[in-house]
């Protein structure tokens, strides 16, 4: 059964530094998404991502965040200057019209 | 903005008990949405309903939708140690962001 992959799932960062988080959508699926769920929070919507730009965003994406589908596959999240805030699980999602599929999540943490 | 609200927020039965989790929201949806999340791991999908069903069955759950109520609810019957999680409502209006509400954590109890 296709499902969406993240890596890593784990990531340690230092405050300031870049971090690039990955996804792999499933491969027929058109719409992309990424949520981010801080500790003990819910899931909050960040972007969504559609014909190759994005289609909306939330507060949270700032002009830190930013989003690439560089080849056929991949959908990364970039955050160019990490803060301690930013410490979640960061979830990439997809679908083509309704369920949402969702990876297993990328666990942030910023030191 | 839709918004689901799940309660209660915490729920603790026994095993082999029937376990009732409600959610609200506020606008027009297309679709709501249940996941389960075992502690800080990924979102994993239950069932979706969408808004011109009344009632949806998969396995050992029940989902009802009530759009005038803007509510649903999940059931989970004959519970087990294994169902122990938080589970969480999602709407959207149509290929649109999902909003997620805050979630119920459920414990069964063996």
């Amino acid at each position: 059964e296709p499902e969406v992959t993240q890596t890593p799932s784990h990531q340690v960062t230092q405050m300031g530094q870049e971090v690039i988080l990955r996804c792999v959508p499933i491969s027929n699926h058109l719409y992309f998404y990424w949520y981010r769920q801080i500790l003990g929070q819910k899931v909050e919507f960040l972007v969504s991502f559609y014909n190759n730009e994005i289609s909306e965003k939330s507060e949270i994406f700032d002009d830190q965040f930013s989003v690439e589908r560089p080849d056929g596959s991949n959908f990364t999240l970039k955050i160019r200057s990490t803060k301690l805030e930013d410490s979640a699980m960061y979830f990439c999602a997809s679908n083509n019209q309704n369920e949402q599929f969702f990876g297993p999540g990328t666990r942030l943490t910023v030191l | 903005s839709q918004q689901g609200e799940e309660d209660p927020q915490a729920l603790s039965i026994q095993e082999g008990e029937n376990a009732t989790m409600n959610c609200s929201y506020k606008t027009s949806i297309n679709n709501l949405q249940w996941y389960r999340q075992n502690s800080g791991r990924g979102l994993v999908h239950l069932i979706l309903i969408r808004s011109n069903e009344r009632e949806k069955h998969s396995g050992r759950l029940r989902v009802t939708l009530d759009t005038s109520k803007k509510s649903s609810s999940l059931l989970i019957t004959a519970s087990r140690a294994a169902d122990t999680a938080s589970y969480f409502c999602a709407t959207d209006a149509g290929n649109t962001p999902l909003v997620f509400g805050k979630g119920t954590r459920l414990s069964v109890i063996a």
